[in-house]
């Protein structure tokens, strides 16, 4: 089974709405965190928010929110007032507890959904 | 600028050679990953190093190896390429401490194999 599931290969948004974008994850692990980034055109991973599995609120990040539905698996990214720069590939990630001691943090990522800004 | 540097940006080379791709990560961070991102398997993790010493392996091919210097640079060597390893590797790197750090990346080396 897939860790990371992103549905939506691509979604369209009109400049200065706010956009939702899916992402379920699949853990038997307590502790773990949750990343989404950011892909332009250019090819570079921008960091854009991260929520603990133990954290109680939401993230936030400016205009970026991270609806947090833990029963459900879900990890969902917000971008409120949308801009022309939005436009790129988000991407979901997890990274799990691992054991203690020396641990492997690796990020296990979803395929992506490609954004495009409407003016 | 997320403070990771990847050296070169991009690279084009031929069937069987060998390739080093070279990774500085943000001062202070201890751990370096190296990633792999093709159109048919996405995003891929292949390799950790914390502090100099290997801590986790991912889909690393057996011609692929990487190694963290002292000054806690790291390198990713892929020899006897081939058509299939074309892709955007990253480094990203994060201080691991104690928990749930975040990763950055570096901006990326684009092989292309011919």
């Amino acid at each position: 089974a897939q860790k990371i599931t992103q549905t939506q290969p691509g979604m369209f948004v009109q400049e200065k709405e706010a956009v939702t974008l899916d992402c379920t994850y699949d853990t038997s692990d307590q502790s773990y965190g949750l990343f989404w980034y950011k892909q332009p055109s250019s090819g570079e991973m921008i960091f854009l928010i991260y929520q603990g599995s133990y954290d109680e609120q939401n993230a936030t990040e400016g205009r970026y929110s991270l609806n947090f539905q833990k029963a459900r698996k879900s990890a969902n990214l917000v971008i409120s007032a949308s801009q022309l720069g939005d436009s790129a590939m988000y991407f979901c990630a997890m990274r799990e507890g691992g054991s203690a001691g020396g641990s492997n943090y690796k990020l296990t990522f979803g395929k992506g959904t490609l954004l495009t800004v409407n003016p | 600028d997320s403070g990771v540097t990847q050296t070169p940006k991009h690279l084009i080379t031929a069937t069987g050679q060998r390739v080093t791709l070279r990774c500085s990560p943000r001062s202070g961070d201890l751990s370096v990953y190296w990633y792999q991102q093709s159109l048919d398997q996405g995003l891929q993790f292949l390799i950790q190093y914390y502090n100099g010493e290997e801590r986790a392996k991912g889909n690393i091919l057996e011609r692929f190896s990487a190694q963290q210097f002292p000054d806690l640079h790291s390198e990713l060597n892929l020899s006897s390429l081939e058509l299939g390893d074309s892709a955007l590797y990253f480094c990203a790197s994060s201080a691991d401490g104690t928990g749930m750090e975040t990763q950055y990346f570096g901006p990326g080396t684009r092989l292309l194999v011919l």
